[in-house]
């Protein structure tokens, strides 16, 4: 089936450490996005990428980082640098590189807690 | 100011009623606005979509758009139960391929 598969769906993380989210297309979508959401609150953008092998910093990238060496993928890494990771996490992607106007497609999430 | 702004609710509307929901932008260059729906512990799905000035309806929903006064709205005609939801205003920013999300305005639907 064709879609966004992120893994994994639940995740603890003690103090200190970095994690790694990993987020999957097969849609063949140029632009994928990675936002925070935390609870009761809409979604914050973290990091974007057009293209393979260039991204863009979102409005809350400190204490993340992000690569896009493939176009069907694109990891997110939560460093021990952000303070307060707990929260759920949503990967996006999206035909256009411009953007415009083609619909952003979402996968199921997941859900980080620190411990 | 926010880039996206949405009244955060809750939004309590008894069924079978009109349920307005509204969002304001800061870019006046975006072209690009899409309101999602999203159930507690779940991502957000697409409901509409528009880019032009004045209404688009698509069954019991209707987006209006007013780039003049920065202004973006989804009415719910006869409101069911099933539409209790957060919903989520999205802008396409003029920034290339850059999608802001505002805070969500919590509907409930009362039977």
């Amino acid at each position: 089936d064709g879609g966004i598969t992120q893994s994994p769906k639940y995740l603890f993380r003690k103090e200190g450490q970095n994690v790694t989210l990993s987020c999957e297309q097969n849609l063949n979508h140029d632009a994928m996005y990675w936002y925070r959401q935390d609870p009761g609150q809409g979604l914050r953008l973290i990091y974007y990428s057009q293209i393979v092998n260039d991204f863009q910093k979102g409005d809350i990238a400190e204490g993340y980082s992000v690569s896009r060496e493939k176009k069907e993928s694109f990891p997110l890494t939560v460093t021990s640098a952000q303070k307060n990771p707990t929260a759920f996490y949503l990967c996006a992607s999206r035909p256009s590189k411009g953007g415009g106007g083609n619909t952003i497609y979402f996968g199921e999430g997941s859900w980080l807690t620190v411990v | 100011q926010k880039e996206v702004e949405q009244n955060s609710g809750p939004l309590s509307v008894p069924e079978g009623a009109i349920a307005s929901l509204n969002c304001t932008y800061s870019d006046r260059g975006s072209q690009s606005f899409f309101w999602y729906r999203q159930y507690s512990g779940k991502s957000p799905e697409l409901i509409m979509s528009i880019y032009s000035n004045g209404d688009k309806e698509d069954g019991r929903f209707t987006a209006q758009l007013n780039k003049a006064s920065q202004y973006v709205s989804l009415l719910i005609r006869d409101s069911q139960p099933s539409d209790s939801a957060t919903y989520l205003c999205a802008v396409n920013l003029t920034e290339g391929g850059k999608l802001i999300f505002g805070q969500g305005t919590e509907l409930s639907v009362k039977p």
